[in-house]
C-alpha cells in the first residue's frame, strides 16, 4: 500500500488565489513527521514546512500552512496568495521510526501551475 | 545561510564506469541522507548516516557504497554503472536524529551513456 498518496497529478491556480494540495498518509507509528517540498523545473528540492504527529497546532511558514487532520491521516498544504514563482512540483513526504536517521518516503507529487 | 553542497553538479559516465558523488552537509548537521530521483519519479531513499555510522538503508544496489567521514561530509561511490543509474542524486542533511528539517542539496545529475 502507498504510504503517501497525492491524488492530484496537476493543479492550476490563478495568481493571488489560495490553493490546497492534498496529501494522505498511512502509518502504524504513533510518532512520525510530515514534510512538504517544492521542486522547481531547475531540479532542487526546497524544504517548505514540517508537521510532527504530536504537534497540536497546524504548522505555518509564511504563505504556507499545513492542514493536519490526524484522524483522517491527511496533511494538506495550503498556499495563500499564489505567485507565478510558485509554479513547481510539490512533494509530500513522511518520516517514520523516530529517533533514527530514517528515510523520507515521498508521494508522487502534484505539479502546480500558477496562471495570470 | 549555508546550504548543503553537492559536487559535481553534473556528471556524464559510460556504462561500466565508476562515479563518486560528494556531499557537504550544512555546518553542525551530523546526519546525511542520499536519495535517487529518476526522470519523472519521486525521490527514493538510498542510505543515511548519523555520526559517521550507517543508520538506515533503502533500495541501494550492491554496486553502490557510501560513507560519512570525520568532517561529516559523505561520498556515494557507484561502480559498474548501468543506463538505469541515470538520475538526479540528492544529498540531504539534518541535525540529530530528530530530523525535523531535512535540507536537500542541489543534486548531482548523473547521465550514463
Amino acid at each position: 500500500a502507498q504510504k503517501i498518496t497525492q491524488t492530484q497529478p496537476g493543479m492550476f491556480v490563478q495568481e493571488k488565489e489560495a490553493v490546497t494540495l492534498d496529501c494522505t498518509y498511512d502509518t502504524s507509528d504513533q510518532s512520525y513527521g510530515l514534510f512538504w517540498y517544492k521542486q522547481p523545473s531547475s531540479g532542487e528540492m526546497i524544504f517548505l514546512i514540517y508537521q510532527g504527529s504530536y504537534d497540536e497546532q497546524n504548522a505555518t511558514e509564511g504563505r504556507y500552512s499545513l492542514n493536519f487532520q490526524k484522524a483522517r491521516k491527511s496533511a494538506n498544504l495550503v498556499i495563500s496568495a499564489s505567485q507565478l514563482g510558485d509554479s513547481a512540483m510539490y512533494f509530500c513526504a513522511m518520516r517514520e521510526k523516530p529517533g533514527t536517521a530514517s528515510k523520507l518516503t515521498f508521494g508522487t507529487g502534484t505539479r502546480l501551475q500558477v496562471t495570470l | 545561510a549555508a546550504g548543503v553542497i553537492q559536487s559535481p553538479r553534473h556528471l556524464i559516465k559510460e556504462k561500466r564506469e565508476t562515479a563518486t558523488l560528494k556531499c557537504y552537509p550544512i555546518p553542525r548537521h551530523d546526519t546525511v541522507y542520499w536519495y535517487q530521483q529518476g526522470p519523472g519519479q519521486d525521490p527514493q531513499f538510498l542510505i543515511s548516516f548519523y555520526e559517521k555510522m550507517q543508520s538506515d538503508k533503502g533500495s541501494i544496489p550492491d554496486r553502490f557504497s557510501a560513507q560519512q567521514f570525520s568532517d561529516y561530509h559523505s561520498e556515494l561511490n557507484m561502480s559498474s554503472l548501468e543506463l538505469g543509474d541515470s538520475a538526479l542524486y540528492f544529498c540531504a542533511s539534518s541535525s540529530g536524529l530528530a530530523g525535523e528539517e531535512q535540507y536537500f542539496g542541489p543534486g548531482t545529475r548523473l547521465t550514463v551513456t
